[in-house]
């Protein structure tokens, strides 16, 4: 079944160190994105590619890092410049802009 | 804000009974989409609206769209206790959609 799949599910950050969230999709879509959830908050766009090599910083870009080396892969690294990223962070992919999105199942980052 | 804002907040309703929850916002749309999520997880698509459209139903859901009023609705009738999750509404403008902050629906058995 197609679908896209985000792990870690739990990731812990020490200070000062950055991490990578993964995502992969395998539904040939162009678009793909990643949002930040805060408890109890709606989703804010942190950094969004429409094609591979090409991406656009999003509401909250400022602490965050990504590539489009792949049309299945689009990584997040959350730097040590980001000093709030406690939050569930979710990555999404559509075939084309303003169709519906598909989601991960989301992987929550937490400070040690 | 361009951010589309949902009431209510939070709903508690006897299983069998519906549901609305609305969705208000300040933009120019291309469609409005609605999602549900459960908790600890991604977001499912339900219902997509254009903005030539005014209602929608699919199953149990039904979505209108007032874009004089710039506002939707979503109602889920005969509602389950798997019912219960958040519900957002995300708004499809130009290269990115902005959510609402969601509606907590919880249905009681």
């Amino acid at each position: 079944d197609g679908g896209i799949t985000q792990s870690p599910k739990y990731l812990f950050r020490k200070e000062g160190q950055n991490v990578t969230l993964s995502c992969e999709q395998n539904l040939n879509h162009d678009a793909m994105y990643w949002y930040r959830q805060d408890p109890g908050q709606g989703l804010r766009l942190i950094y969004y590619s429409q094609i591979v090599n090409d991406f656009q910083k999003g509401d909250i870009a400022e602490g965050y890092s990504v590539s489009r080396e792949k049309k299945e892969s689009f990584p997040l690294t959350v730097t040590s410049a980001q000093k709030n990223p406690t939050a569930f962070y979710l990555c999404a992919s559509t075939r084309e802009f303003n169709q519906p999105q598909h989601f991960g199942d989301g992987t929550r980052l937490s400070i040690l | 804000s361009q951010q589309g804002e949902e009431d209510p907040q939070a709903l508690s309703i006897q299983e069998g009974e519906n549901a609305t929850m609305n969705c208000s916002y300040k933009t120019s749309i291309n469609n409005l989409q609605w999602y549900r999520q459960n908790s600890g997880r991604g977001l499912v698509h339900l219902i997509l609206i254009r903005s030539n459209e005014r209602e929608k139903h699919s199953g149990r859901l039904r979505v209108t769209l007032d874009t004089s009023k710039k506002s939707s609705s979503l109602l889920i009738t005969a509602s389950r206790a798997a019912d219960t999750a958040s519900y957002f509404c995300a708004l499809s403008g130009t290269y990115k959609y902005i959510f609402g902050t969601g509606t907590r629906l919880k249905v009681l058995a």
